[in-house]
């Protein structure tokens, strides 16, 4: 089945400056990459996503890339505000005969440091 | 239009025990997914219901297991639990199957004892 990593699990960064988060994901046939963000002690909550046919989508500060060659894709958060700080999950759906629905990486815990 | 609701929210169980959870999907959503959530696994795939039908499921033993019902309603039940299924179960409604954009709820906290 498919197997999702995340790098890294805690990312501390100043105020004001940029995250990137990075997944790889095992399963080429993979065609649909969503984040979900976590606050403590809240549901996860989808902030962005993309698919196979697209290279880079972006939403205001974030933005994703996809390298479907090298099978990884990252999410990025520019100008960092106190309310990004989360928990940050990449995914992928594969597509296989196995039935995994939608597999998450382990999590990344962003900290904004003021 | 209300979220996707869990119930119950918290309870402690003892090993051995069984204990059924419920998931109320948004009105109109067919399928429901149920992840566990552990501080060091992160989210790990459970199954999927959609039409009553499980569709998908993760590489969790069968004492693990869940159903639907026509209303789209899910429960999920753990029989005979392990000190090692202390997690935040959460369930997550989407309109169709397999779909990635998925809606969680506010999930239920099991502890075992």
């Amino acid at each position: 089945g498919e197997n999702v990593e995340q790098h890294p699990s805690t990312l501390s960064v100043q105020e004001g400056d940029s995250a990137v988060i990075k997944c790889t994901y095992s399963d080429s046939a993979s065609n649909y990459f969503p984040w979900y963000k976590q606050e403590l002690g809240k549901r996860p909550q989808l902030i962005i996503d993309i698919r196979s046919n697209v290279g880079e989508k972006k939403d205001q500060r974030i933005a994703v890339t996809l390298n479907k060659t090298a099978k990884h894709f990252s999410l990025h958060i520019t100008e960092t505000q106190p309310e990004d700080s989360a928990v940050y999950f990449c995914a992928a759906l594969g597509e296989g005969g196995g039935a995994d629905g939608l597999t998450f990486g382990k999590g990344t815990h962003l900290i904004i440091q003021p | 239009k209300a979220g996707v609701t869990q119930t119950p929210r918290y309870l402690i169980k003892t090993r051995g025990q069984q204990v059924t959870l419920s998931c109320s999907p948004i009105s109109g959503h067919r399928s429901v997914s149920w992840y566990q959530q552990t501080p060091g696994q992160g989210l790990q795939f459970l199954f999927e219901y959609f039409s009553e039908t499980q569709r998908n499921k993760g590489n969790f033993p069968g004492r693990f297991s869940g159903r639907q019902f026509s209303n789209s309603r899910s429960e999920m039940n753990v029989s005979t639990l392990e000190l090692g299924d202390s997690a935040l179960y959460l369930c997550a409604s989407s309109p169709t199957t397999r779909s990635g954009e998925l809606f969680f709820g506010e999930g239920s906290r099991l502890t075992v004892l």
